[in-house]
């Protein structure tokens, strides 16, 4: 049972590349988030789903795109990276009942220049 | 809208009670109150949750008033690896098919003194 995994744990992009960034559970867990979190702030999301095939947008979901085929997978693409989008990345995923605490990852640190 | 209010920052002995408190005095009826901390730049880890009664497990307790509109989370024996970033939060409902999403503050930072 690894719980969430996130990859790559480090990125640097320059302005304008696309790349995806990969969260994995193996927990069947219903529901997945992307958060970001910026220096000194606390965490906000960027997208959601409640299951396979049905997501929705957070507070801050420009510049971003997610997909979600299986339980498993929640990717957060990044269309077309810009220095605004430099930022620590976290997964999380929980099951669906109201009772239960997010598991998140350890996070994708990307860097834009 | 975190709809929390946390102390920025406090400090305990090693080996106390570390008691962090939370203001929401605009929690709704069905709105938990959940607790997580982040160590370093890691993962937020879950600590606890709670809708009214108070609740206990491993690593905490939460004290939530009966007015609903404040809580405490209580670290009975902290120690060293304790110091993180506490947050407390309000879930807030987004929409579909019921979804929950969990709206961070600026939260605690906590210092275990040796």
């Amino acid at each position: 049972n690894a719980g969430v995994t996130q990859t790559p744990k480090f990125q640097v992009l320059k302005t304008g590349q696309s790349m995806t960034l990969q969260c994995a559970q193996d927990m069947n867990h219903e529901y997945m988030s992307w958060y970001r979190q910026d220096p000194g702030m606390g965490l906000r999301l960027i997208h959601y789903s409640v299951g396979a095939g049905i997501t929705d947008q957070g507070e801050v979901p420009n510049g971003y795109n997610v997909s979600r085929s299986t339980t498993e997978d929640f990717p957060l693409r990044l269309l077309s990276a810009a220095p605004s989008q430099t930022s620590v990345y976290f997964c999380a995923s929980r099951l669906r009942p109201a009772g239960y605490g997010y598991t998140f990852g350890s996070g994708t640190r990307l860097t834009v220049v | 809208d975190a709809k929390t209010t946390q102390p920025p920052s406090m400090d305990c002995a090693e080996g106390r009670a570390a008691n962090l408190p939370c203001n929401h005095s605009t929690i709704s009826g069905n709105e938990y109150v959940y607790w997580y901390r982040q160590i370093h730049s890691q993962g937020p880890q879950y600590i606890i949750h709670g809708l009214k009664n108070n609740e206990t497990n491993e690593m905490a307790s939460l004290i939530i008033t009966e007015d609903r509109k404040s809580s405490t989370l209580i670290l009975p024996h902290a120690t060293l690896r304790d110091t993180a970033v506490y947050y407390c939060i309000v879930r807030v409902e987004v929409g579909i098919q019921g979804a929950q999403k969990l709206v961070f503050g600026q939260g605690t930072r906590l210092t275990i003194n040796p």
